[in-house]
C-alpha cells in the first residue's frame, strides 16, 4: 500500500512536548519528509531524510521513525507551530503521498 | 533568493483545459526534479505530477493520469502542467516544488495558483 496515515488533530500545550505520527508501508523503504502549513500560505520543509532540518527550522523541530511508522516531534512546542502538518514519502512507480494531516493545536 | 512562481490559474469549464506554467529562479533549474501538488479547498495535500531534471521521467497520479502532461522548458526555467477534460473535482490550489536531491523532499515552494473548474 503507498498510503500514508496520520491523526486528524492533535494539541499540546505552550512549552510542552509534542510527537505527530504517520504510519504507511513505503516508511520501511524511503525516506519520509514533513511539511508544515499555515491557512492561505504554501507548506514549508521542516524535517527531511532520517532527521534533517532546512535552513532556518527550530531545532524544537526533530524527526525520527521505525519500520512502518515516522514521528515528527516538536520539543517545547511554541504558538507559532499550530498549523497542519503533513507527512511525505515515495510510493510505487515513482509517486508521492502525502498523509491527511495532522492539525495541531497549542493551549 | 530561490523561487518558484506558479501562474495560469483561472475559473474554466467542465471538459475545457488550461495550462499552468512554474517559473524558477535562484537555483540551477536544469539540475532538480520538480513536482505538483495540489490541495482542494479545505483538503489536505495531494501530490499530482514529477518531471526528471531531464525530462526523461515523468509520473502521473491516479486521479489525473491520462488527462494532465508535466513538461518543462530547462532554457526558460519553466514548469508546466497541461490539463484537460477537467473535472469540478480539479478545482484546487496548485503548487509547484522542487524535490531535494536524494531525500524525496519539497524544499522549495511556489505560492500556487487557484484553478476552479465550475459551469
Amino acid at each position: 500500500s503507498s498510503e500514508l496515515t496520520q491523526d486528524p488533530a492533535v494539541s499540546v500545550a505552550l512549552g510542552q512536548t509534542v510527537r505527530i505520527t504517520c504510519q504507511g508501508d513505503s516508511l520501511r523503504n524511503y525516506y519520509v519528509s514533513w511539511y508544515k502549513q499555515k491557512p492561505g500560505q504554501a507548506p514549508i520543509l521542516v524535517i527531511f531524510g532520517k532527521n534533517n532540518r532546512p535552513s532556518g527550522i527550530p531545532d524544537r523541530f526533530s524527526g525520527s521513525g521505525s519500520g512502518t511508522t515516522a514521528s515528527l516531534t516538536i520539543t517545547g512546542a511554541q504558538a507559532e507551530d499550530e498549523g497542519d502538518y503533513y507527512c511525505n514519502s515515495r510510493g510505487s512507480g515513482g509517486h508521492r503521498v502525502f498523509g491527511g494531516g495532522t492539525k495541531l493545536t497549542v493551549l | 533568493q530561490l523561487q518558484l512562481v506558479e501562474s495560469g490559474g483561472g475559473v474554466v469549464q467542465p471538459g475545457r483545459s488550461l495550462r499552468l506554467s512554474c517559473v524558477g529562479s535562484g537555483f540551477t533549474f536544469s539540475n532538480y526534479a520538480l513536482h505538483w501538488v495540489r490541495q482542494a479547498p479545505g483538503k489536505g495535500l495531494e501530490w499530482v505530477a514529477v518531471i526528471s531534471h531531464d525530462a526523461g521521467n515523468f509520473y502521473y497520479a491516479d486521479s489525473v493520469k491520462g488527462r494532465v502532461t508535466i513538461s518543462r522548458d530547462n532554457s526558460k526555467n519553466t514548469l508546466y502542467l497541461q490539463m484537460s477534460n477537467l473535472r469540478p473535482e480539479d478545482t484546487a490550489v496548485y503548487y509547484c516544488s522542487r524535490e531535494k536531491a536524494d531525500y524525496d523532499a519539497f524544499d522549495i515552494w511556489g505560492q500556487g495558483t487557484m484553478v476552479t473548474v465550475s459551469s
